[in-house]
């Protein structure tokens, strides 16, 4: 999985509870992603980061921020979490500026929310 | 609204069959349309990918169809395995791996 670590794998979490999730890329790709996938849905783009402290929305924003204080680890936070957000969320890394340009994803976390 | 629209849902192809996934886009600046395979419990993985510029293009059984002036692209597999059983979504972006647009998926599920 191109040197990326989500944890945790898997996460229950009552309602209004805040919750964090971690991505670790060990490939020093400048832009890392967070989508999460749901059914019919496909995977949707929740948050992105082009370096360090550089983040901006993606598609499905609220109820989610992002920190990227370091160019490895890019974290995700529900600051109250709801039932709509139970999901398998996937971090994702690319570097346009290199041969290789294909995003690489993790493994997931799977998070229910109670 | 999806931008990207994907068909079947579901498929079931016999072993040796061809598997046909088609996507429709809307957005003309999108200039890279991967496609990504997934097994279950992992993350999705780059299958094959195409730019506009060309109307095929075909890495071992797995082919990309591409025409631009409809906005839709395809993925064929040829003689399906049942280790090809798996989720496989389109994409769409304006710039390589970035900020990629999924379409809603498909299973396939090759039967031996």
């Amino acid at each position: 999985d191109a040197g990326i670590t989500q944890s945790p794998r898997h996460k229950v979490t009552e309602t209004g509870t805040p919750v964090t999730l971690r991505c670790h890329q060990t490939e020093n790709h400048r832009y890392m992603y967070w989508y999460r996938q749901d059914p019919g849905h496909g995977l949707r783009l929740i948050h992105y980061s082009y370096g360090v402290k550089d983040t901006d929305k993606g598609e499905v924003s609220d109820g989610y921020s992002v920190s990227r204080s370091k160019t490895e680890d890019f974290l995700l936070t529900l600051e109250s979490a709801t039932s709509s957000q139970t999901s398998v969320y996937f971090c994702a890394i690319s570097d346009p500026g290199r041969m290789n340009t294909e995003a690489f994803f993790g493994q997931g976390t799977r998070l229910t929310v109670v | 609204q999806q931008q990207v629209k994907q068909s079947p849902q579901s498929l079931i192809v016999q072993k040796g069959g061809i598997s046909i996934i088609n996507c429709a886009y809307e957005n003309t600046a999108f200039d890279y349309f991967p496609w990504y395979q997934q097994f279950p419990g992992k993350g999705p993985a780059l299958l094959i990918a195409i730019r506009p510029d060309v109307s095929e293009k075909k890495e071992g059984r797995f082919t990309i169809s591409f025409n631009k002036s409809a906005k839709q692209f395809s993925l064929h597999i040829m003689d399906s395995q049942p280790g090809d059983s798996a989720t496989y979504f389109c994409a769409a972006s304006m710039e390589y791996g970035n900020k990629l647009v999924f379409g809603a998926g498909t299973i396939l599920r090759v039967k031996s």
